[in-house]
C-alpha cells in the first residue's frame, strides 16, 4: 500500500493550454474523489467515482473540465483551454465504498498544483 | 458553499502551549472529521467523532462534539513545532459520505 499518488505534483502552463492530472488511488478503494483548493481555503468538491462510474459533478466543474476513471483504477482530470482562475491545488482522495463502524475518512494524495500564466 | 466554518482563522502559540480551534456546521451529521494539512501537501485524517459521541481522544488530540449547537472543537495539547499546519473540519453527506470542508484554521507553533 503506497497511498494515493498524484502526478504531476506541479504544472505551470500558459493560458489556453490543456493540462491533465493523474491520480492512482489506494488499490482496494473503489471510491475516488477530486477536490480543488485555492490559497487560504478548504478543499472544494469537484467530482467523484464509484469504480468507473462518475456519480456526481459539482457546478464548479465547467465544460472545460473532464474527469475519467476508465477501468475503475486510476483517474485523470483534464482541463481544457486553461484560464488564470484555474490556478489551484487539485487534490485526489480515495476510500472504500463501505467502512466498519466509526470510520469514514478519506485518504488524500499530495495534490497537483497548477499555475496558469 | 462550504458546510463547516472554523474559528479562529489563524492561531499562533508557543511550543508547549495548547491550541484550541472550533468548527460550526449547518446540517445534521452522521460524523465529523478533522484533517491536518502541512503547507503545500495533501490532507491527513486526524480523528473522526460520531454524532452519538461527545468527546474523543487520540494521543495529544481531544475532540468534542455538541450536536445541539452544531459545533465541534479540536484541542491539541503540549504543542510542538511539527503541529504547525492548517486544520480542517469536514462533515459527510448522509447518503454517500461526500465530505464538505471548512476554510480551516492555520496554526503556527513558535519554538
Amino acid at each position: 500500500d503506497t497511498g494515493v499518488s498524484q502526478n504531476p505534483r506541479h504544472k505551470i502552463t500558459k493560458r489556453g493550454q490543456n493540462v491533465t492530472f493523474r491520480c492512482d488511488p489506494i488499490s482496494e478503494h473503489n471510491r475516488l474523489y477530486w477536490y480543488r483548493q485555492t490559497l487560504g481555503q478548504g478543499p472544494e468538491f469537484l467530482t467523484y467515482f464509484q469504480n468507473e462510474a462518475q456519480l456526481e459533478k459539482s457546478r464548479l466543474l465547467s465544460d472545460r473540465f473532464s474527469a475519467e476513471r476508465p477501468k475503475g483504477s486510476f483517474s485523470t482530470l483534464e482541463i481544457q483551454r486553461t484560464e488564470q482562475g484555474d490556478s489551484a491545488m487539485y487534490l485526489c482522495a480515495s476510500r472504500p465504498s463501505a467502512y466498519g463502524q466509526g470510520r469514514g475518512e478519506l485518504f488524500f494524495g499530495e495534490g497537483s498544483r497548477l499555475t496558469v500564466l | 458553499s462550504q458546510q463547516g466554518e472554523e474559528d479562529p482563522q489563524a492561531l499562533s502559540i508557543q511550543e508547549g502551549e495548547n491550541a484550541t480551534m472550533n468548527c460550526s456546521y449547518k446540517t445534521s451529521i452522521n460524523n465529523l472529521q478533522w484533517y491536518r494539512q502541512n503547507s503545500g501537501r495533501g490532507l491527513v485524517h486526524l480523528i473522526l467523532i460520531r454524532s452519538n459521541e461527545r468527546e474523543k481522544h487520540s494521543g495529544r488530540l481531544r475532540v468534542t462534539l455538541d450536536t445541539s449547537k452544531k459545533s465541534s472543537s479540536l484541542l491539541i495539547t503540549a504543542s510542538r513545532a511539527a503541529d504547525t499546519a492548517s486544520y480542517f473540519c469536514a462533515t459527510p453527506r448522509s447518503n454517500d459520505y461526500k465530505l464538505s470542508f471548512g476554510a480551516g484554521t492555520t496554526v503556527t507553533v513558535r519554538a
